[in-house]
């Protein structure tokens, strides 16, 4: 069975630096994988942040980043903000036409 | 601007039937693959079913193989889930989704239950 891993928790100060990562229990992430990165706050729709590794969405602020750390996919936030404390999701296409999330990170700014 | 406008959600007995729809504008439908995700009240996100641009593939998450079919109608620009033999299990928001890219619908409530 494939799983994705996530951080259950993080915490960040206001102004910091987190990198929040997305690992597999079988195998490295890549690229292939098409890692994405999703926002969600209560009640709310998911929101997608990053996509296909380091693609930033539409209207998504420069300090959300995408990369490969290692052999796990990466969502680095460089000068966290107040409203950046969410749940955090990451997704990857495990084979064709399949996707797999991550159980998120709650994601503290304090 | 790309909008994903889900409906059909409610509220339906186990053992029961319920179509989803979803309306997609903004963006050129038939070149994107499509999904539908689904959360479950206070869990996380959960992949449910991704079909082709064409819509000749079809994959689904195993707990809803046989119960549930994806499909689409690119002239409408609409895609669908036909879920049937409903579970209490299926009690979630349904998301319309295009993961390889950025879109995401508002979500539609289905739940289940007697």
């Amino acid at each position: 069975q494939t799983v994705v891993t996530q951080e259950p928790s993080f915490s960040v100060s206001p102004g910091g630096t987190v990198t929040l990562t997305c690992g597999l229990n079988s195998a490295s992430v890549s690229t292939g994988y098409s890692p994405s990165w999703y926002q969600q706050t209560p009640g709310q729709a998911p929101r997608t942040l990053i996509y296909n590794t380091n693609t930033r969405a539409s209207g998504v602020p420069g300090r959300f980043s995408g990369s490969i750390l290692g052999n796990k996919a990466a969502l680095t936030i460089t000068g966290a903000q107040a409203d950046d404390e969410s749940d955090y999701y990451c997704a990857l296409n495990v084979r064709r036409g399949v996707w797999v999330f991550g159980g998120g990170t709650k994601l503290s700014v304090l | 601007e790309v909008q994903l406008v889900e409906s059909g959600g409610g509220l339906v007995q186990p053992g029961g039937s319920l179509r989803l729809s979803c309306a997609a504008s903004g963006f050129t439908f038939s070149s994107y693959w499509m999904s539908w995700v689904r959360q479950a009240p206070g869990k996380g996100l959960e992949w449910v079913a991704s079909i082709k641009e064409e819509g000749g593939d079809k994959y689904y998450v195993d707990s809803v193989k046989g119960r549930f079919t994806i499909s689409r109608d690119n002239a409408n620009n609409s895609l669908s889930l036909q879920m049937n033999s409903l579970r209490a299990e299926d009690t979630a928001v349904y998301y319309c989704a295009s993961l390889r890219s950025a879109y995401w619908g508002q979500g539609t409530l289905v739940t289940v239950s007697s």
